[in-house]
């Protein structure tokens, strides 16, 4: 069965802090993807990277990256000199095998203070 | 293009009662799903669609039918609701492609309170 765990209930930071967001997933898949989503206070849910299980290179969007390690089953995201903005409900999610469902972590809160 | 629209944004219902959640996509996604978010835990899947006509049942199928008669709406219906079923209901679709799996499109929920 497919798993996702995110260790980190709720972070707090102060901006212009750098943080990290800790994923961890399960599969005995050989090929499945990994996603990262936003949920804004107002509450719709908005992609941020998709990433499949054969491209281990990191990847950079302004002040945020990835970080995703096979040996490790991680997928991290950081974002660097953090925002007000930033702050939302961050989701990992992990999909593969038919109809390319979506299995998701329990979610970290961002709060990012001035 | 609206995306993923959903229906009602809000219902609070009364033990026992029924009632059917509407979303619709007008992106010609052959694929659709149904979530619930509770506090914690998550985006759960509900049940899902592969294409018109199919439907399937992801891990938290009980208590909840659906139905995808036509390719842009998926229904779910909840026949006769329990305190258990108050949550956040998010609607996705998708696209398949070979060799990929794409991101899904989410509309914008719908609160369900029963009470």
């Amino acid at each position: 069965a497919q798993k996702v765990t995110q260790a980190q209930t709720e972070i707090s930071v102060v901006e212009k802090e750098d943080v990290t967001l800790d994923c961890v997933y399960e599969t005995r898949d050989t090929t499945y993807y990994l996603f990262w989503y936003k949920q804004p206070p107002s509450g719709e849910l908005v992609f941020l990277i998709r990433r499949n299980s054969f491209d281990e290179q990191n990847e950079i969007s302004g002040r945020y990256s990835w970080n995703f390690q096979k040996s490790t089953s991680s997928f991290n995201f950081t974002i660097t000199a953090s925002q007000v903005v930033d702050s939302a409900v961050y989701f990992c999610a992990l999909s593969g095998g038919y109809g390319n469902k979506l299995v998701f972590g329990a979610g970290t809160i961002l709060r990012v203070k001035s | 293009n609206a995306g993923v629209t959903q229906t009602p944004k809000f219902r609070v219902l009364k033990t026992g009662q029924s009632m059917t959640l509407l979303c619709a996509q007008d992106m010609n996604h052959e694929y659709m799903y149904w979530y619930r978010q509770d506090p914690g835990m998550g985006l759960r899947l509900i049940h899902y669609s592969v294409g018109e006509g199919t439907t399937a049942k992801g891990e938290v199928p009980d208590g909840y039918n659906v139905s995808r008669l036509k390719k842009q709406n998926f229904l779910l219906g909840l026949e006769s609701a329990a305190p258990s079923q108050t949550s956040v209901y998010f609607c996705a679709s998708s696209y398949p492609r070979q060799g990929r799996i794409n991101e899904q499109f989410f509309g914008p929920g719908t609160r369900l309170t029963v009470l």
